[in-house]
Formats: structure tokens, sequence, C-alpha cells
């Protein structure tokens, strides 16, 4: 069964520092792999997705994440934090668009 | 575009009511999906529609939860009766046939 952990409950940064959020993933086959992310009361907004290709995936707001196969990973990477970053992150994984499977979370504070 | 609209954003009960939460997708998704979030969680799949067919029910509480999408766009979820444990936040979210989710902002429910 497909299921994703995100080992971080809260990460804290200052704003400019870079930034990694973990996810790890278990999954049968090649997965579709997401990261979303909600601010507090709106909905989840999707940040980019990996299916094939290129490993390093380019997203919207300056993100990027890499999927790594042998570790069964697809941390999410940022490399100076703005304060409007502040939110909630969820990972994702499926089988196609339309079958997704998320993570807890990570809550990330940004420190002034 | 317009996005996922959802109404009520807010709804507090108390346990045994009934409630319902109504969603419109965006214009022309033929895919339409509602979610649980619990506090602390991920989005949980409840029900998926394509058009006003369900796709996959299977994390749906049939005894308490329905779900319907009759003439293929709008659709309504509802909880009888309501248990403390169905406090979360339910999001509505629609994709055309293989795009991504596009999510809305979601009902706040809350059950006293």
């Amino acid at each position: 069964a497909q299921s994703v952990t995100q080992p971080d409950i809260h990460i804290t940064v200052s704003e400019g520092a870079s930034l990694e959020l973990r996810c790890n993933y278990s999954y049968g086959a090649t997965p579709y792999l997401f990261w979303y992310v909600q601010s507090p009361g709106q909905g989840l907004q999707l940040l980019l997705k990996y299916f094939s290709g290129d490993t390093l995936v380019q997203g919207i707001k300056g993100f990027e994440a890499e999927f790594k196969r042998s570790q069964s990973s697809f941390n999410l990477r940022k490399p100076s934090v703005h304060w409007s970053d502040a939110a909630e992150y969820f990972c994702a994984v499926g089988a196609n668009n339309n079958d997704m499977r998320f993570g807890a979370g990570t809550r990330l504070t940004v420190k002034p | 575009e317009a996005g996922v609209a959802q109404s009520p954003r807010y709804k507090i009960i108390e346990k045994r009511q009934s409630v319902a939460f109504w969603c419109n997708p965006i214009s022309g998704h033929a895919t339409l999906y509602w979610y649980q979030q619990i506090l602390g969680q991920g989005p949980k799949l409840l029900i998926q529609f394509q058009n006003n067919g369900v796709v996959d029910d299977s994390q749906l509480p049939k005894d308490r939860f329905s779900a319907e999408r009759l003439k293929g766009v709008d659709s309504t979820l509802k909880i009888q009766p309501a248990k403390l444990e169905d406090s979360a936040v339910y999001l509505c979210a629609s994709s055309s046939r293989t795009g991504e989710q596009f999510f809305g902002p979601g009902t706040r429910l809350t059950v006293l």
C-alpha cells in the first residue's frame, strides 16, 4: 500500500536561510510525487510534481524537489526562505494525478 | 478562471445533528473529490466522482456519510448523524481528466 512519511512535524528557519523538508514514500511501482502548500484558512496549492524524467523538479515560488529512488525520498528545497513561505507543506504519493495519499504535513515557521 | 467554491466556510453543530456541505468545481472539470482533513493530519480522500458516477468511495464511512453529484457539476457531502470525531476540515477538489487537482478553501466543521 502506498504511504508517505514526513518526519518533521514542525520546522523553524530564519528568513533568508535555506530550507529542506523531508518526504519518504512507500510505493510498489514508479510513483507520482507531489508537494502541496496550505496557508491558514486556504485550500492546498500544488508546488510541484514528479512523474518521470529529470529527477530534479522545479516548481512555483522558487521551490524544487529531488526524487531519489534509492532512498525513496522526495525532499523539498528552497535556497532562501521568505516570510510569506510560512505555511503547512504536504507531500503526496499516487499512482497518477487522481489517486493521492498525503503525508501528515510539516509546519514551517519563518523567523524574522 | 474561477476556483473551486465551497460553502459554508464554517459550521458548528451538536453531535447527532445533520450537516451538509456544498462544492462547485471549476467549470469543465469532470472529476470531483471530497477529502477530510483532521487537525494535524494530511487530507484523506473520502470519495471521488467522475462526472456523476462514483469512482472511489472506499474510505467513506457509509453508515453516516453520503455524497452526490447529480448533474455532474455541483456536489454535496452530508453527515447524518455527526459524531465528535467528524470535526475536521472538508476539502473539495476538482480536476480535468488527467490534470492537476485544484482545491477549494474547505469547510471547517466543529461537532460539540
